[in-house]
């Protein structure tokens, strides 16, 4: 069973804008972390925020994270045609293993 | 060189058929997972290896069976190919955290 669930499903923007993804998880985490595909290939690790974590930058990548309410959110500021791709969220929960969510589709247009 | 190769990156088979997809790594880890992506799905965890001597079953592991030969080298095998197992395979590897992947083989089961 998928853990995460990320909303929307599918994200259209110009380039130049921000565009922002949720994700949402149902049990308590040891961290939780976002991944990008570019389509054909397979994940590569964006950036991973900790339970005791609120908020994690890096470059135009902004990540937070509320406990309280088992949601995360990714922020891509100034987004480019190169971020075109589809965007996960995993959670890890025990044992360092992750569970990923059904991800967000994103198309940056040029 | 890719750090996580897989091997082989398409294939098309029969029903009924033995398969095996091989995986190995560069990168020194120590930890190896198989997952499979279905369209519009995240990944899910068919087995995992913590070292040479260590097996796991994931989540969907009935119809899978695995092999970890070396530390480098991580092979999943579907001993008797049904269509509903058509899917993309990745392989991970992974110190602690974060997961390092393959592009994956895409695996078509007529």
């Amino acid at each position: 069973s998928q853990q995460g669930e990320e909303d929307p499903q599918a994200l259209s923007i110009q380039e130049g804008e921000n565009a922002t993804m949720n994700c949402s998880y149902k049990t308590s985490i040891n961290n939780l972390q976002w991944y990008r595909q570019n389509s054909g290939r397979g994940l590569v690790h964006l950036i991973l925020i900790r339970s005791n974590e609120r908020e994690k930058h890096s470059g135009r990548l902004r990540v937070t994270l509320d406990t309280s309410k088992k949601s995360s959110s990714l922020l891509i500021t100034a987004s480019r045609a190169a971020d075109t791709a589809s965007y996960f969220c995993a959670t890890d929960h025990a044992g360092n293993m992750l569970t990923f969510g059904g991800g967000t589709r994103l198309m940056v247009k040029p | 060189d890719a750090d996580v190769t897989q091997t082989p990156r398409n294939r098309i088979t029969k029903t009924g058929k033995r398969i095996m997809l091989e995986c190995s790594q560069t990168k020194g880890h120590d930890r190896m997972y198989w997952y499979r992506q279905d369209p519009g799905l995240g990944l899910r965890l068919i087995y995992y290896s913590f070292d040479v001597k260590d097996i796991n079953k994931g989540e969907i592991s009935d119809g899978y069976s695995v092999s970890r030969q070396a530390q480098a080298k991580f092979s999943l095998s579907l001993e008797s190919a049904i269509p509903n197992q058509t899917a993309l395979y990745f392989c991970a590897t992974s110190h602690v955290q974060p997961q390092h992947f393959g592009d994956g083989t895409r695996l078509s089961i007529l």
